[in-house]
């Protein structure tokens, strides 16, 4: 089975800019998850999409926004770039859309974002 | 809200040595709790995970971890590594109480020397 895929690798943008995230999950799960991993500081939540919509948002700012479209795929856009959004954002799928939380995440390789 | 703390950054080993990382979750009620890891290169993967009955659980490579309760722990054990388990390692937990939103810990980088 494939696995989750990310894109793009690596995405450097100027300070102000915005940056598109793009998210493909295992084929037949339809939960996406969004985390934030900044040096030191573990993964962060973001983001969970399921069935089209927006479930939960952790607690970073609104410029930090996205969505899920019909064949469950997702993006992530975050607006008016700052120096300090330079991490690893990384996707993460599960089957089971929140009906449990017994199913661990399937995570991707993720987007190096970088900030100049 | 629920949170995890692993307490050991960074944990340098020779070969052969015992290994334990330490996780501890704030939440009260039931929980889910996993280990991820994330080998150099690689995307994260679960090690293993506890939802209910036998506390210690077995997971892949030889790797176990205990749930006690008591202490609201899990930490994870490997008796004797190899360089091959040089990764980062994340403690995650879920629960009603956190919306069901997995909850990772900080992370533990484990170098493993020959």
């Amino acid at each position: 089975e494939a696995g989750v895929t990310q894109s793009p690798t690596h995405l450097i943008k100027t300070r102000g800019q915005q940056a598109t995230l793009r998210c493909s999950p295992i084929s037949g799960h339809t939960s996406v998850y969004w985390y934030q991993q900044a040096l030191g500081l573990g993964l962060q939540f973001l983001l969970w999409y399921d069935e089209g919509e927006e479930r939960n948002r952790g607690n970073f700012p609104p410029r930090f926004s996205g969505r899920q479209f019909p064949n469950y795929s997702s993006e992530l856009n975050v607006n008016a770039l700052e120096l300090e959004d330079s991490a690893l954002y990384l996707c993460a799928s599960s089957p089971d859309g929140g009906s449990s939380y017994n199913s661990p995440l399937h995570f991707g390789n993720g987007t190096r974002l970088t900030v100049t | 809200a629920q949170s995890v703390s692993q307490h050991n950054h960074h944990v340098i080993l020779s070969e052969a040595a015992s290994l334990e990382l330490g996780c501890n979750y704030s939440y009260g009620g039931t929980v889910n709790l996993f280990w991820y890891v994330q080998y150099p290169g690689q995307h994260l993967q679960l090690l293993l995970k506890y939802f209910s009955g036998d506390p210690l659980v077995k997971g892949i490579k030889g790797f176990e971890a205990e749930f006690i309760k008591s202490k609201f722990s899990f930490n994870l054990r490997k008796p004797s590594v190899q360089w091959s388990d040089t990764a980062e390692y994340f403690c995650a937990v879920t629960s009603s109480g956190g919306s069901y939103i997995p909850t990772f810990g900080r992370g533990t980088s484990l170098i493993v020397h020959p």
